[in-house]
Formats: structure tokens, sequence, C-alpha cells
């Protein structure tokens, strides 16, 4: 069964660019999650949808960041215009229960995102 | 928001040593901790979930225990080997929330 992927792995955008980040879930798995880390802090959740729903986008920094699962697969995440302080790993995760706290949260590798 | 503290921040052993390290986290309205071991460039991997006070969990060399009155959980990994390197995350939620919290990790380095 192939895990969750993430593309690009790598993204250099300059300061005032649009990034699309895109996440493909474990097959079935109807929660999906965002989650950032900036270098030398901790991973930080920014959003979770069951399905095609965002559940919970409480952890999402500003308006300039979009997250869509459009029929309920995979997901995008798009910044637009990108600061440098979005910088970062962006990290997705997908779980096949009830999207609870004692879910297995299943990740991806990352896209490591640099704006200059 | 909660406060969740790794320690120590790195770890350097011998290969055959054994080593632990903690996660402390504020035990008001505790519900669940996950421990995470990554490896840069990789995909974090899930080790444990832990829910019950007491709880011990174990996967090979490694194991875990949970101490949720004073907020802390402990990982232990016995005979350390080099492909035991990586950046252990614990990341515990409580009950009056749906997210959890990511610790910055303690990175540990075997050295063979």
């Amino acid at each position: 069964e192939a895990g969750v992927t993430q593309f690009p792995s790598h993204s250099v955008i300059e300061k005032g660019q649009t990034v699309t980040l895109r996440c493909d879930p474990i097959s079935g798995h109807d929660n999906l999650y965002w989650y950032r880390r900036v270098m030398g802090k901790e991973i930080k959740f920014l959003l979770h949808f069951v399905k095609e729903s965002k559940q919970d986008e409480s952890g999402m920094p500003n308006n300039r960041f979009l997250a869509e699962r459009t029929g309920g697969t995979y997901s995008t995440l798009k910044v637009q215009p990108a600061e440098l302080e979005d910088s970062g790993v962006y990290f997705c995760a997908s779980s096949q229960e009830s999207g609870g706290l004692t879910d297995t949260q299943y990740f991806g590798p990352g896209t490591r995102l640099t704006v200059l | 928001i909660l406060n969740v503290e790794q320690s120590p921040q790195s770890l350097h052993v011998q290969e055959g040593d054994s080593t632990n390290f903690t996660c402390s986290f504020p035990s008001s309205n505790f519900y669940a901790l996950h421990w995470y071991r990554w490896e840069t460039a990789k995909s974090p991997e899930a080790l444990f979930v832990m829910t019950l006070n007491g709880d011990e969990k174990k996967k090979g060399r490694i194991s875990a225990t949970l101490n949720t009155k004073e907020g802390y959980s402990y990982l232990y990994i016995k005979g350390s080997q080099p492909e035991d390197s990586a950046t252990y995350l614990c990341a515990p939620g409580t009950w009056t929330g749906n997210q959890f919290y990511f610790g910055t990790g303690t990175s540990l380095t075997v050295i063979p």
C-alpha cells in the first residue's frame, strides 16, 4: 500500500510569488491534515479535512493560505503571495479512523519551501 | 496551545548504549500522546499512541511509559544502533482540543 505522498519535495520561490503544494493521502483515508515546521521549531497543525470538508482550520496562519480537497481525495495548499516567514517544511498526514486524537496519523515526507 | 517540552534537545550515544529521553506536558485535560520517529527528508513514523496513566508500550528495542498525573512520558531505547539515529517527537493532545501539539524533538545520534 502506498504511503502519503507530497509534491514537490522542494520548492524555491521569490517573495510575492505563488506556490501550490499537493498531498495524496493513503487511499481510503477520510482524514487529511496539513502541518508546518519552521526551522528549529516544532511541527504545528494547520488544518484538518474530513473528506472534502474542513473540520478545523484554526492553525492556518492568515488568508494568504488556502487549502482545498475537492472530491475528498488529494489536497492542495496554496500560498499566495508567499512571504519570507512562510519558509519551512509542510507536512501532510492522513488517518483512516474517526479523526480523533487517538488515531495514528501517517505522514508524508514533506515539502521543503524556501521563500527568497 | 499546549506547552510541550522535550529533553534533551540532542543526544550522542555509543552503539550498544541504552538511552532515554523525556516529553513533558501540562497534565490537565490530557487525552492522548503520540511518539514519532523522524529521519530528515523522510516521513515521520508513528511509534506509539498512549492514553492511560501508567501505560507502557514496546516495539522491539524501543519502549515508552506515560504518567498523566505529573505530565510526562519517557522513551527508552535499549542497545542503541546507528539506524536508531533520528529525531524523536512527542505530541500530546487534550480533551478540550481536537489537535495534538508537537514538541521540538530530541535528536539522537548513535555513533558506531
